[in-house]
């Protein structure tokens, strides 16, 4: 079945620092990858769109400059929360979809990455 | 008003129990309907999904889509210890313009209890 990695799966930094994630597709290709925000007892927010070779589409409300993201390839998108603050602690999901699949619903979602930041 | 709402639990359940799990939404533009299950700490993981109003059964699952009350479920039978975890309905739609949109309920929190 379709595999979704992300990396690290926690990290703790301090305040003030850009922490990179890191999510590929494993045995497939993802010209589509997204990336979601969770916070306890809450749903998934979307944050943004990650488009390979193209610039990423973001949600209403979602900084660009502070949370960005490069998809340079068909299995890696990430994500890098620049100057992080203790408000961006947080459960980051990324999702992709195979491109070689006829139904563009299915999502492929990773294992989230815990963000806590000091 | 959320273009999904789902209630967001716990539902706590005896072993062995029917589970019932519900999503209501006011897009009628949604076309296809998904369930997803996100164990503690974990991504969520696609269960089930449908496209048309009706039942659709996966082993002791089954989605349940009515597009004219905009109402959609799913039933858990002989629901096990293992089947504790958060629920997200799922829905999505082409917007008139840009991608398509992937719309997350809140996710219901279920514990079925031993």
């Amino acid at each position: 079945g379709a595999v979704v990695s992300q990396h690290p799966s926690r990290v703790i930094c301090k305040s003030g620092t850009s922490v990179k994630i890191e999510c590929r597709s494993l045995d497939f290709q993802a010209t589509t990858m997204f990336w979601y925000r969770q916070f306890p007892k809450q749903s998934l927010m979307l944050m943004a769109t990650s488009n390979e070779g193209s610039k990423a589409t973001y949600e209403q409300g979602v900084e660009k400059d502070k949370f960005l993201i490069n998809h340079a390839s068909l299995t890696l998108s990430t994500l890098t929360v620049t100057s992080a603050h203790p408000e961006d602690s947080s459960f980051y999901i990324c999702s992709a979809r195979d491109s070689g699949l006829s139904s563009y619903n299915e999502q492929f979602f990773g294992p989230g990455t815990r963000l806590t930041v000091l | 008003q959320k273009e999904v709402e789902q209630d967001p639990g716990p539902l706590s359940v005896p072993e062995g129990a029917i589970v019932s799990l519900n999503c209501t939404y006011s897009n009628s533009a949604f076309q296809y309907f998904m369930w997803y299950r996100q164990y503690s700490r974990k991504g969520p993981e696609l269960l089930m999904y449908t496209y048309s109003s009706g039942n659709k059964e996966d082993g002791r699952f089954t989605a349940q889509v009515d597009k004219s009350s905009k109402y959609i479920s799913l039933f858990i039978r002989d629901s096990q210890p293992s089947d504790s975890a958060t629920y997200l309905c799922a829905m999505t739609y082409y917007p008139t313009s840009g991608t398509y949109k992937y719309i997350f309920g809140t996710g219901t929190r279920l514990k079925v209890l031993a």
